[in-house]
């Protein structure tokens, strides 16, 4: 079945590293996402990771995949108040030939000053 | 800039309304859009996915008759919600597949409705 899982609230001070995590159960998905949600807004892509990878980093953002735990984390470095925010992580499960994303419960984060 | 267009952005009606939102892909032609829900604090849910020129699919759980969806155009995808009432409040969000994996889905701003 699909279920990916986040904690519900993260808070930091600014300047701090955040680090949000997210644990899956569906093996088979070929990328797995993360998206930010402002309040009262759409989703925005924020990166991505190929499931052979096991690091990505992209300016402040580094993802961390463990397949074999099925866990995937995403790092900020130097948390900013606009990086206050819900994120989400996502994947596609390839083995139900579904196009839609399956999305995690989101993680609230608050940074504060 | 946006590449997928959601309007309204927030509809308040009374109860018994039904209500169109619709959802544009600007520059892309988009085959399938899906369209999700959600409510305050919580992940969004998909309700159904809707293929241009066919029956749009829907999820366990979602009323076909209460939701209704048509993708007339490759641009163009609307949900209605139809004799809307308090229950059916909550934020609707709709997004485009655009068959690349490293962006599978461009997302709209979503609708927030609220029946009053």
């Amino acid at each position: 079945g699909e279920d990916v899982e986040q904690s519900l609230f993260l808070s930091v001070r600014e300047g701090d590293s955040s680090v949000i995590n997210c644990t899956y159960t569906d093996s088979s998905s070929t990328y797995l996402y993360w998206y930010k949600q402002e309040p009262g807004a759409g989703l925005q892509l924020l990166t991505y990771i190929f499931s052979n990878m096991d690091m990505k980093q992209d300016q402040r953002l580094t993802v961390l995949l463990n397949k074999k735990d099925k866990h995937l984390s995403l790092r900020i470095a130097d948390t900013q108040t606009g990086d206050s925010a819900i994120y989400f992580c996502a994947e596609i499960p390839m083995d139900t030939g579904r196009r839609a994303l399956t999305f995690g419960s989101g993680t609230r984060l608050q940074v504060q000053p | 800039g946006a590449v997928v267009s959601q309007h309204p952005s927030w509809v308040i009606c009374k109860s018994g309304t039904s209500v169109k939102i619709e959802c544009r892909s600007l520059d892309f032609q988009a085959t399938t859009m899906f369209w999700y829900r959600q409510f305050p604090k919580q992940s969004l849910m998909l309700m159904a996915t809707s293929n241009e020129g066919s029956k749009a699919t829907y999820e366990q759980g979602v009323e076909k008759d209460k939701f209704l969806i048509n993708h007339a155009s490759l641009t163009l995808s609307t949900l209605t919600v139809t004799s809307a009432h308090p229950e059916d409040s909550s934020f609707y969000i709709c997004s485009a597949w655009t068959s690349d994996s490293n962006q599978p889905q461009h997302f709209g701003d979503g609708t927030r409705l609220s029946i009053l």
